[in-house]
């Protein structure tokens, strides 16, 4: 069986602090990867994807970057924090070239101070 | 750009009622629908799609799509407490990594 592990659950940071936000897959070789954010109450808007090791696609930047350093492992980070940043990140993952039901994971609130 | 919108925003109905969500696209052109739940705190979770129009059962669950009126329709039938939760809808386009996704209904089921 997949699994998909988010982490940290949670996070305070404060503006302008550097922030590092991670995502691994198990059980599914090359799958594809996705990074969402939604604010309290918000809209889910879709930020980055990765269809293999190396390549990450930019949907909204939003001053964010994505990595996909192993093919099981999706990196979102910053070197500095804005209050907008604040709200919950959500991990995905799918498989195959077709469009595919999306898995989420457990998400990380981040709240900016 | 793609837009989804959803409607109601809110909905309270008792258990054991049918529910029907609604969302409508702005782009013809759009591929696969997607109808997710979100309990809250939590990441969503798929119910079902739909690509072709007509119609798609899955249990408890029926979706409607109507591609000339740019509109699908999440129907849920004998509601339980356990339903109560955020329901989503998603439509690709540009790209199959690509979602849209509307702002959501608020579904509460009352015992």
């Amino acid at each position: 069986a997949q699994t998909i592990h988010q982490w940290p659950v949670a996070e305070i940071k404060a503006v302008g602090s550097p922030l590092s936000l991670g995502c691994t897959i198990k059980g599914k070789s090359s799958p594809n990867l996705y990074w969402y954010w939604q604010a309290t109450g918000g809209t889910l808007q879709q930020l980055f994807y990765s269809i293999t090791v190396g390549q990450v696609e930019s949907v909204v930047q939003l001053n964010l970057s994505a990595s996909r350093p192993k093919d099981d492992q999706f990196i979102l980070s910053t070197e500095k924090l804005l209050l907008s940043h604040s709200g919950f990140y959500l991990c995905a993952w799918s498989w195959g070239t077709s469009q595919n039901t999306l898995y989420f994971g457990a998400g990380t609130r981040l709240s900016v101070l | 750009q793609e837009k989804v919108q959803q409607s109601p925003e809110s909905l309270i109905v008792p258990e054991g009622a049918m529910v029907s969500l609604n969302c409508s696209f702005s782009d013809s052109a759009s591929q696969s629908i997607w109808w997710y739940q979100q309990h809250p705190g939590k990441g969503p979770k798929a119910l079902i799609s739909i690509f072709s129009n007509g119609n798609k059962k899955e249990g408890r669950l029926t979706v409607y799509l109507n591609r000339a009126s740019l509109h699908v329709s999440l129907h849920i039938k004998d509601s339980q407490p356990s339903d109560s939760a955020v329901y989503l809808c998603a439509v690709s386009m540009y790209s199959n990594y690509q979602l849209i996704w509307g702002s959501g209904t608020k579904l509460i089921i009352k015992p």
